[in-house]
């Protein structure tokens, strides 16, 4: 079964940059969520959208910004990048805001020197 | 303040016992609890989800059992196999309308031979 498609798997940046991940949902999938994962910690919630509006914001810092297109895809837009924003950003889908059935991508390994 | 407990940082359980994981809880808001199971560098695999509403839901070899009144759940998996060694995690949302999960720090389960 089709899963959760999240590009790139690797990004390295330098501190002050940007940089910009992607995320494909499940096929039929309408809703996105974002988190970041910190080295030894557990999953932290971004943002998340449902048809295409912003549905429930997390810890998201005031530089970070989101958006889901048309197609359901989703991009997490990071600028100014700093070091403590190095970890595993994951995105997950689900169906018509099923917060219940979220389903993970693997992950973008994020990591800013 | 951690709204989703889970205090055994690791658990090792025999090949073909039962394996337990709990979790705990703070916040009475939250109406659906979700586990998932990770491999290193791998996103959250969904497992099972139950919601407040009911005390019990079965998949297969996994359980979740749900005590509102503790604030209380747990993951039992019978039996263990050693492909379940993994890290196991514990989340929440509140009222099910794309919510972002709020995940415990998860219970490292080793499967001994």
């Amino acid at each position: 079964a089709a899963g959760v498609i999240q590009s790139p798997r690797h990004l390295i940046k330098e501190k002050r940059e940007t940089a910009t991940l992607k995320c494909y949902p499940i096929p039929r999938h309408d809703t996105v969520y974002w988190y970041q994962q910190g080295p030894g910690q557990d999953p932290q919630f971004l943002i998340s959208f449902y048809e295409k509006m912003q549905s429930d914001k997390g810890s998201i810092p005031d530089r970070f910004s989101a958006q889901q297109f048309s197609d359901y895809h989703s991009e997490l837009n990071m600028s100014s990048l700093e070091l403590g924003d190095s970890a595993l950003y994951f995105c997950a889908s689900s169906l018509q805001g099923r917060t219940y059935e979220q389903y993970f991508g693997p992950g973008t390994r994020l990591t800013v020197t | 303040d951690q709204q989703v407990k889970q205090n055994s940082p690791s658990l090792s359980v025999q090949e073909g016992r039962i394996s337990i994981l709990n979790c705990d809880y703070t916040n009475s808001m939250f109406d659906y609890f979700l586990w998932y199971k990770k491999y290193p560098a791998e996103g959250p695999t969904f497992l099972i989800s139950i919601s407040s509403i009911k005390d019990k839901n079965e998949d297969g070899r996994f359980t979740v059992f749900l005590n509102k009144s503790a604030k209380h759940l747990s993951l039992h998996i019978v039996p263990s196999q050693p492909g379940d060694s993994a890290v196991y995690f514990c989340a929440a949302s509140g009222r099910g309308g794309a919510d972002g999960l709020t995940f415990g720090k998860g219970t490292h389960l080793i499967i001994q031979p």
